[in-house]
């Protein structure tokens, strides 16, 4: 089956500068990878994805790239920002309906202001 | 996009107890999916549902689960003797009938095992 590795597991930051997590995937029919953010005691909430006939995909300060020959992807969080500090998620799914979302382990990002 | 709703938000159960997760309301259109969140880790696919049959279910969803429409509206998952190990936020989730959309979660419900 699918297994997502993520990496860093934390990250912490300054204001205003960059962040980027990466992820591989192992299934080759996996073709949709969102991105969750979830912050403490709620629900992950997406905030971008990416399907396999995209490279890139940006939505202002955040965005994503895929690689599907590597099978990686990456989220890339541009002037970060204070309330950007949560616990990020990649997840991995292949293209049938029902099928699962297969999760990342979570990177803890930290803005420090 | 309607919101997917979860009861309760919290439950403590004792162990070896049966505990019922109730997800509403549920689209005849949609595929609904449970998901475990251990805390601290991450969140780990259960079983998926669409039109009252099982699409998808993963190696925890053993047989201490299962999964129901008892009404028509309502998607329950209940755990039929509680460990301790099962101690975790369990969240609901819709998907559309394409496979690669948008997953909605609900906002959980803690389940407590003492």
């Amino acid at each position: 089956g699918e297994n997502v590795e993520q990496h860093p597991s934390t990250l912490s930051v300054q204001e205003g500068d960059s962040a980027v997590i990466k992820c591989t995937y192992s299934d080759s029919a996996s073709n949709y990878f969102p991105w969750y953010k979830q912050e403490l005691g709620k629900r992950p909430q997406l905030i971008i994805d990416i399907r396999s006939n995209v490279g890139e995909k940006k939505d202002q300060r955040i965005a994503v790239t895929l690689n599907k020959t590597a099978k990686h992807f990456s989220l890339h969080i541009t002037e970060t920002q204070p309330e950007d500090s949560a616990v990020y998620f990649c997840a991995a799914k292949r293209y049938q309906a029902g099928t699962a979302l297969i999760f990342g382990k979570g990177t803890t990002l930290s803005v420090s202001s | 996009e309607p919101e997917v709703t979860q009861t309760p938000s919290h439950q403590v159960t004792q162990m070896g107890q049966e505990v019922i997760l109730r997800c509403v309301p549920i689209s005849n259109h949609l595929y609904f999916y449970w998901y475990r969140q251990i805390l601290g880790q991450k969140v780990e696919f259960l079983v998926s549902f669409y039109n009252n049959e099982i699409s998808e279910k993963s190696e925890i969803f053993d047989d201490q689960f299962s999964v129901e429409r008892p009404d028509g509206s309502n998607f329950t998952l209940k755990i039929r003797s509680t460990k301790l190990e099962d101690s975790a936020m369990y969240f609901c989730a819709k998907q559309g009938a394409a496979g690669n959309t948008e997953a909605f979660f609900g906002q959980g419900t803690r389940l407590t095992v003492v």
